[in-house]
C-alpha cells in the first residue's frame, strides 16, 4: 500500500469548525496530492506539493489549504468546513523516480460537515 | 483544458462475457493515460499505464491517439472484477524541471458482473 497513511480515517465535524486532515508516507516521495472523491464527480484534485513548502493549487481549492513542513506529511485544512465540503478525501503520492505521474493512494478519510 | 469523459455511469455484465469501459479524452499535448479500479470503499489502486503496455488481472488497454480513446478491456468477466473503475489523465508539467501536477479523473464506471 506504498506506505500511505490518513488520519484520521472518519470524521464528523459541524459547519464553521475548522478540520485538518493529515497524511503521512514513509516512502520519501516528492509529490503529494490532495483529492476529493464524490458521487457523478469522481476524484478532483485540491491542492498538491512539489517539495517541502511548495504547493500549489488544483481544480476545487476555495476552501481548503494546505501544508508541507517535512516530506513525510501533507496537511489539509478546511478553515471553516461547511455542509459542501462532506466527501472522502484521498491523498496520493507520485511513483518512483521515473514514472513521476503514477500515483498511488491513501485509504481515504471520510468526512461529514453537519 | 485536460478533459476525461467515461460515457456510462454503470455497466452490467454476466459472467464470463467481454467487457468494455470506455474513456475518452481531451488534452493538446501527449498525455499519460491510466486506469484505476476502487473496489468497495477501499483505496485506489493503478490497474494499467498506457506506457508500460501490460496486461493486469487479464484487463488490456490500448491507447487510440486518433480517436482519442483509451478502452479499458477483458475478454471475459469475472465475479471479483465488480468495482468502480476510473480512467486518469497526467498532462505535461507546467514547471521547469517536469513532474507531476496531478490527474485528471474522468467520473468513474460502476461495473456490476452479475453470476
Amino acid at each position: 500500500d506504498a506506505g500511505i497513511t490518513q488520519s484520521p480515517r472518519h470524521k464528523v465535524t459541524e459547519t464553521g469548525t475548522p478540520v485538518t486532515l493529515r497524511c503521512h508516507q514513509t516512502e520519501n516521495h516528492r509529490y503529494m496530492y490532495w483529492y476529493r472523491q464524490d458521487p457523478g464527480h469522481g476524484l478532483r484534485l485540491i491542492h498538491y506539493s512539489y517539495g517541502v513548502k511548495d504547493t500549489d493549487k488544483g481544480e476545487v481549492s476555495d476552501g481548503y489549504s494546505v501544508s508541507r513542513s517535512k516530506t513525510e506529511d501533507f496537511l489539509l485544512t478546511l478553515e471553516s468546513a461547511t455542509s459542501s465540503q462532506t466527501s472522502v478525501y484521498f491523498c496520493a503520492i507520485d511513483g518512483a523516480s521515473g514514472t513521476p505521474d503514477t500515483q498511488y493512494f491513501g485509504p481515504g478519510t471520510r468526512l461529514t460537515v453537519l | 483544458a485536460q478533459r476525461v469523459t467515461q460515457p456510462e455511469k454503470l455497466l452490467s455484465v454476466f459472467k464470463g462475457a467481454p467487457v468494455e469501459l470506455k474513456c475518452n479524452y481531451s488534452y493538446s499535448g501527449s498525455p499519460e493515460l491510466f486506469w484505476y479500479v476502487q473496489y468497495s470503499r477501499q483505496r485506489l489502486q493503478l490497474l494499467l499505464r498506457h506506457i508500460s503496455r501490460e496486461s493486469i488481472k487479464g484487463f488490456t488497454a490500448d491507447l487510440n491517439k486518433g480517436e482519442t480513446s483509451f478502452h479499458l478491456k477483458k475478454p471475459f468477466a469475472q465475479e471479483e472484477d465488480s468495482a468502480m473503475y476510473y480512467c486518469a489523465l497526467s498532462g505535461q508539467s507546467t514547471r521547469l524541471g517536469g513532474g507531476a501536477d496531478g490527474l485528471t479523473f474522468g467520473k468513474g464506471t460502476h461495473l456490476i458482473i452479475q453470476p
